[in-house]
This record gives structure tokens, C-alpha cells and sequence, in this order.
């Protein structure tokens, strides 16, 4: 067990909805990032949040954004979904900015969008 | 722009043989992370190793090893005596140090199948 926690596992949704994903980091970590896994683009960085506020930016879509709360969970929406969004996201999380200590990950979301 | 190349798609073994994942990184800094993870059939990403480029000593842990080479800027993976909970695909991943950009890339990943 990773410490990082992702809810929902699974997540079956038609397309032009939204959803929202969930990650809850290991305790004491304050940042969180976000990966998308599909089968034909890989595992590829969406974003990062440090403390409440955004980091860094990787291929995330305009219809898709995150945050990061107070109580430093994290939030990932995904709107007016396609088909193509159909992926397993992933959340990590570090102590600190950046990969110098060893990052964490959930066990994922699979979202299919039908 | 940093990039990670695992050229092995998918490798088949007999159990307890040894086997070899290659990864060959790309990287413009001189101060860079590497990292091997590894995704069982479950799904889960699993941390299996993070190296700074600072330290070239190979590293083992049980019936892993890991061999760093800076001048061919590999990171090679081995499992020795494998077995077969050690099917999954396996990623290797680099992260160059550099504040405001903390993307972490990854390879295409090698799926490792030991046959029993």
C-alpha cells in the first residue's frame, strides 16, 4: 500500500459528461501530481499542485482541470468527456517539489467513457 | 528535452532464469532522477528504485539489481532467479532537477512475462 489514495477505483461514464477524480496524498506530503496511462500515448504528466498551488503543466487538456485543497487532496475534473479520454489516471505524491525524493502512487482510476 | 527509451517491448522467460531490462535516458542537465517502476496486472504503479545522477554505484536489493552507466546513459534493471511474481510491465522514468518543470517521463515500459 502506496499511502496515496484514489477513489473512484472504476468509473463508467458517457461521453459529454464530467467527472470528477479524487486522490488523497500520503500523509505529510504536499505535493500531488496527476498521470494519464492510455494505450497509445503512455503514461503522460498532466499537472502538478505544491501546497494549494499549481507547479507545472504537462499535455492536459483544456476541458480537463485540478486542484488542490486546503487539506491537500486533490481534485481532477474531466468534462464534456470523449471516448478517447478513456484512460487509468493516476495521482502521486512527494514530501517536497519535484522528483528529488521518491514519489508515490495510487492505485489509479479507470475511467471509461462509452 | 528529456526522453527515456526501453527498446524491449516484451520479454518472455523460464522461471528463474535472469533477465535484463534495458532503458536508455536522453537529458541536457547534469543533475537528473531516475527511477524503475513496476505495473502488475493489477494495475498499481509499484516505486521500485530512485537514483540521482550523482551516484553511479549499482545497487541491489534482494534479486534486483540495478546497473547506472552515465557514459551511455543507460539504467539497466536485472532480476535474478526470476519468478512468476515478477510478471508486469516495467517502467523506467527520468526527471530532470529543474524547479517549475517537474514532469516525470517515462518510458513505453517492457512487459516481463516468466513462464512458469
Amino acid at each position: 500500500d502506496s499511502g496515496v489514495t484514489q477513489t473512484p477505483k472504476h468509473l463508467i461514464t458517457a461521453t459529454g459528461q464530467r467527472v470528477t477524480l479524487r486522490c488523497s496524498p500520503r500523509s505529510g506530503d504536499l505535493s500531488v501530481y496527476w498521470y494519464q496511462q492510455s494505450l497509445d500515448q503512455g503514461l503522460q504528466f498532466l499537472i502538478q499542485y505544491y501546497n494549494g498551488e499549481e507547479r507545472a503543466k504537462g499535455n492536459i487538456l483544456e476541458r480537463f482541470s485540478a486542484q488542490q485543497f486546503p487539506d491537500l487532496h486533490s481534485e481532477l475534473n474531466l468534462s464534456s468527456l470523449e471516448l478517447g479520454d478513456s484512460a487509468l489516471y493516476f495521482c502521486a505524491s512527494s514530501p517536497r517539489q519535484g522528483w528529488t525524493t521518491e514519489a508515490f502512487f495510487g492505485q489509479g482510476t479507470r475511467l471509461t467513457v462509452v | 528535452a528529456q526522453k527515456v527509451t526501453q527498446a524491449q517491448t516484451e520479454i518472455s522467460v523460464v522461471e528463474k532464469e535472469d533477465v535484463t531490462l534495458d532503458c536508455v535516458y536522453e537529458t541536457r542537465d547534469t543533475t537528473y532522477y531516475l527511477f524503475w517502476y513496476k505495473q502488475p496486472p493489477s494495475g498499481e504503479l509499484v516505486f521500485l528504485i530512485r537514483r540521482n545522477s550523482f551516484d553511479e554505484q549499482n545497487e541491489i536489493s534482494g534479486r534486483y539489481s540495478w546497473n547506472f552507466q552515465k557514459s551511455t546513459s543507460s539504467f539497466n534493471f536485472t532480476i535474478t532467479a526470476s519468478q512468476v511474481v515478477d510478471s508486469a510491465v516495467y517502467f523506467c522514468a527520468l526527471s530532470e532537477f529543474n524547479f517549475g518543470n517537474e514532469k516525470l517521463t517515462f518510458g513505453t515500459g517492457t512487459r516481463l512475462t516468466i513462464i512458469p
